[in-house]
Order: structure tokens, then sequence, then C-alpha cells
């Protein structure tokens, strides 16, 4: 069974641009969540797609951020536009159950922006 | 792949010896727990969990303990062995949310 899939696993911007993280779950899973991790700090929970709706997004840090998921398969997640300390690292997992239960995490998309 | 970050915590064990890594947790209404690992250039990878209702739970080499009183997690591993090095992380889970809230996570380093 393939795992999650996140592409690109690098991207380097200058500042003000835009930037799209793509996320690809487990197939079945209706559960999505977008994390970051950014100056090293901890894995932060941004947000939770329950098949193509959001359930959660209190974690996203602002506006710039805009998380989609049409047709309840693929994610993506876009900044627009990209700023400095958007620089880290984003994780996707998806999980076939919601609430306590494992969920399993892709590779992580390493953003820079200079 | 990844770094890890210039402060995070490290742990150094000797091969074949026990290790344990600790995590405090913040939420006392968490009722579930994880622990991932995470190899460089690699996504978090699931351990081990454990439910509020158990203080310890084993799988293969590993063991959970929980002390809900104290609110601390910790993660022992046994006969440890190079492949365990990595960064580990802990995390929790409150009863009706879906999102997990992550410690720090402490590197572990195998001394050969």
């Amino acid at each position: 069974e393939a795992g999650v899939t996140q592409f690109p696993s690098h991207s380097v911007i200058e500042k003000g641009q835009t930037v799209t993280l793509r996320c690809d779950p487990i197939s079945g899973h209706d559960n999505l969540y977008w994390y970051r991790r950014v100056m090293g700090k901890e894995i932060k929970f941004l947000l939770h797609f329950v098949k193509e709706s959001k359930q959660d997004e209190s974690g996203m840090p602002n506006n710039r951020f805009l998380a989609e998921r049409t047709g309840g398969t693929y994610s993506t997640l876009k900044v627009q536009p990209a700023e400095l300390e958007d620089s880290g690292v984003y994780f996707c997992a998806s999980s076939l159950l919601g609430g306590a239960g494992e969920q399993y995490f892709g590779p992580g998309t390493r953003l820079t922006v200079t | 792949g990844e770094s890890v970050g210039l402060h995070l915590p490290t742990l150094s064990v000797q091969e074949g010896d026990n290790s344990i890594i600790n995590c405090a947790y913040s939420n006392s209404a968490s009722d579930y727990f994880i622990w991932y690992k995470q190899e460089s250039g690699k996504g978090p990878q699931f351990i081990i969990d454990i439910r509020s209702n158990m203080d310890k739970r084993q799988g293969q080499r590993v063991t959970v303990l929980l002390n809900k009183t104290v609110k601390h997690l910790s993660l022992q591993i046994a006969a440890t062995q190079p492949g365990d090095s990595a960064v580990y992380f802990c995390a929790e889970n409150q009863a009706g949310t879906y999102k997990y809230i992550f410690g720090t996570g402490t590197r572990l380093k195998v001394l050969a």
C-alpha cells in the first residue's frame, strides 16, 4: 500500500512569491491533516479535512495560507505571498478514522523562503 | 534531509544500552498519546501509542509509560541499535479533537 506522498520535496522561493504544496493521502483515508515545523521547533497543527470539508483550520497562521481538497482526494496548501517566517517543513498526514488513532505522515515538503 | 534544530535536546546512548526519552505534555484533558520517530528526510513514523486509561504499554523493544498525575510520558527503548538514531516526538490528542499537539522532540544518538 502506498503511503502519504508530498510534492515537491523541496521548494526554494523568494519572499513575495507563491508556492503550492501538494499532498496525496493514503487511498481511502477521509481524514487529511496539514502540519508544519518551522525554525526547528515543534510540529504544529494547521488544519484538518474530512473528505473535502475543512473540519478545523484553527492552526492556520494567517490568510496568506489557503488549503483545498477538491473532490476529497489530494490536497493543496498555497502560500501567497510567502514570507521569510514561512520557511520550514510542511507535513501532511492522513488517517482512516478521525480522533484518537494513528495518523500516517508523509515525508514533508521543505520550504525555503529567501 | 531536514535539519532538526540547533536547540533540540540530545540523548547519547551506547549501542546495546537502554534509552529513556521523556516528554511533558501540556493538556490534562488529553487522553491519547503517541510516540513518533523521525529520521532525516522522512516524515514522523508511528512507534507506539497509549490511552489515558493505561499507565504502561509494551511493544517490540519499546515501552511507553504514562503518568497522568504529573503529565509525563516516557519512551523506553531496549537494547538500543544504530537504526534507532532519530528524532523522537511525543504527541497528545484530546478527546473530541482531531489534531495532535507535538512536543519539541529529542534527538537520540546511538554510539557504536
